[in-house]
């Protein structure tokens, strides 16, 4: 079956990069994408890419995509108090399938 | 501004009460999912409607049970609540494959 894994903690200084990591397992993922938890809220969509592709970047964030070791990772530069979050990674197995299949979060915690 | 609205944002309720969370999209969207969201287990899917008053069982349908008589609207019913079902509650919507999930605000729900 299809799964998705992640490290459940990070912390990072302000300032500092922060790199979430996240494997999975379907090759066929037509898209990947990272979403944001922020306390007491919904997961909101902070950015995806395409599986054809192997980079993406958008002003502080650049997600990277290994296709052939099934790894994704989301960095986040200049890391501020306000990106203390649960991050998930999820991955879309395309035409077929109703639900995307989500892991189980990264907690990242900004010490100032 | 596209929305999915969960009715309450906190609930508390009595062992052997029956439950509805309800939860609205206004986007048209075809597919509505209810997770539920527990400390290290991440997000786990209970149950998702593809159509009106379709339904399919997710990965922990137990005690639950769900209704889509209306396109917008999905509703999540506890028959008889435990207090094992205290989490939060996440309600998704998506119009299909390759496409966003947007989730609402989420539902703390404590079962005393």
């Amino acid at each position: 079956g299809e799964d998705v894994e992640q490290s459940l903690f990070l912390s990072v200084r302000e300032g500092d990069s922060s790199v979430i990591n996240c494997t999975y397992t379907d090759s066929s993922s037509t898209y990947l994408y990272w979403y944001k938890q922020e306390p007491g809220a919904g997961l909101q969509l902070l950015t995806y890419i395409f599986s054809n592709m192997d980079m993406k970047q958008d002003q502080r964030l650049t997600v990277l995509l290994n296709k052939k070791d099934k790894h994704l990772s989301l960095r986040i530069a200049d890391t501020q108090t306000g990106d203390s979050a649960i991050y998930f990674c999820a991955e879309d197995p395309g035409a077929g399938s109703y639900q995307l299949t989500f892991g189980k979060g990264t907690k990242l915690s900004v010490i100032p | 501004d596209v929305k999915v609205t969960q009715s309450s944002r906190y609930l508390v309720k009595r062992t052997g009460e029956k439950v509805f969370l309800e939860c609205v999209q206004d986007m048209d969207h075809e597919n509505m999912f209810w997770y539920r969201q527990d400390p290290g287990l991440g997000l786990r899917l209970i149950y998702f409607s593809y159509d009106v008053k379709m339904k399919e069982k997710g990965d922990i349908p137990e005690g639950y049970s769900v209704s889509r008589e209306k396109k917008e609207r999905f509703s999540l019913i506890l028959e008889s609540a435990s207090t094992n079902q205290t989490s939060m509650y996440l309600c998704a919507s998506r119009q299909g494959a390759n496409t966003e999930a947007f989730f609402g605000q989420g539902t703390r729900l404590t079962v005393v």
